[in-house]
């Protein structure tokens, strides 16, 4: 079965800083990736996927940007924090090919700009 | 993009009572899916259905897929205090993504 570690649990940081956050699998290989961003109370929304190494599909216009530097892990960064982006960070995989039997996801990262 | 309309919205109930929810799209799906998110946690699968009529249990969930593909159900039987949390739907369809269409959530409170 595969298994998420995703980090920080929590963070907070000030407007304009930079921010990586990581998230690794353990479990299978070529993992589909996804980088979802949850406001309070609220839906969950696509930011980014990737099927391989390199490789990353933007779902929103926004400040944020992905990379996939190894096979299981994906990084979810910014330059520049803006107020909009607090929320909680959920990243989450599924077996290439096999997504339709769901998604595993992490424990999340909770996000707040200050 | 694909969106799944789910309700209710958000349920306040009794310890004890039935809860049911449901999610509806315009498309016709291939799979449903239900997760529960407790709160600050990530989503884990609950039930997963594969076939239109499917009628599938975990416990005291049950869940089922729509005879028209386009909509499935979740019900709770006899509440307990750790049902509380939100409630997602997903599902997949015939658009060369590899990715789950989610519902909007339905955030289900429980009171002694």
């Amino acid at each position: 079965s595969q298994t998420i570690h995703q980090w920080p649990a929590t963070l907070v940081q000030p407007v304009g800083s930079p921010l990586s956050l990581e998230c690794t699998v353990e479990g299978t290989s070529n993992p589909n990736l996804y980088w979802y961003r949850q406001a309070a109370g609220r839906g969950l929304q696509l930011l980014f996927y990737s099927v391989g190494i390199g490789q990353i599909s933007s779902e929103v216009p926004q400040n944020l940007s992905a990379s996939r530097p190894q096979d299981r892990q994906f990084i979810l960064s910014s330059k520049k924090l803006l107020l909009s982006d607090s929320g909680f960070y959920l990243c989450a995989c599924s077996k290439p090919g096999q997504f339709n039997y769901g998604y595993t996801f992490g424990s999340g990262t909770r996000l707040t700009v200050v | 993009g694909q969106q799944l309309n789910q309700s209710p919205q958000s349920m306040f109930i009794q310890e004890g009572e039935d809860v049911s929810m449901n999610c509806t799209s315009s498309s016709i799906f291939n799979t449903w899916l239900w997760y529960k998110q407790d709160p600050g946690e990530g989503p884990v699968l609950l039930i997963a259905l594969y076939k239109a009529g499917e009628l599938t249990s975990n416990g005291r969930l049950t869940a089922q897929f729509g005879i028209t593909r386009k909509d499935s159900f979740l019900n709770i039987s006899a509440s307990i205090p750790s049902d509380v949390g939100i409630y997602f739907c997903a599902g997949t369809i015939y658009d060369n993504t590899d990715k789950l269409i989610f519902g909007t959530g339905t955030r289900l409170q429980v009171f002694p």
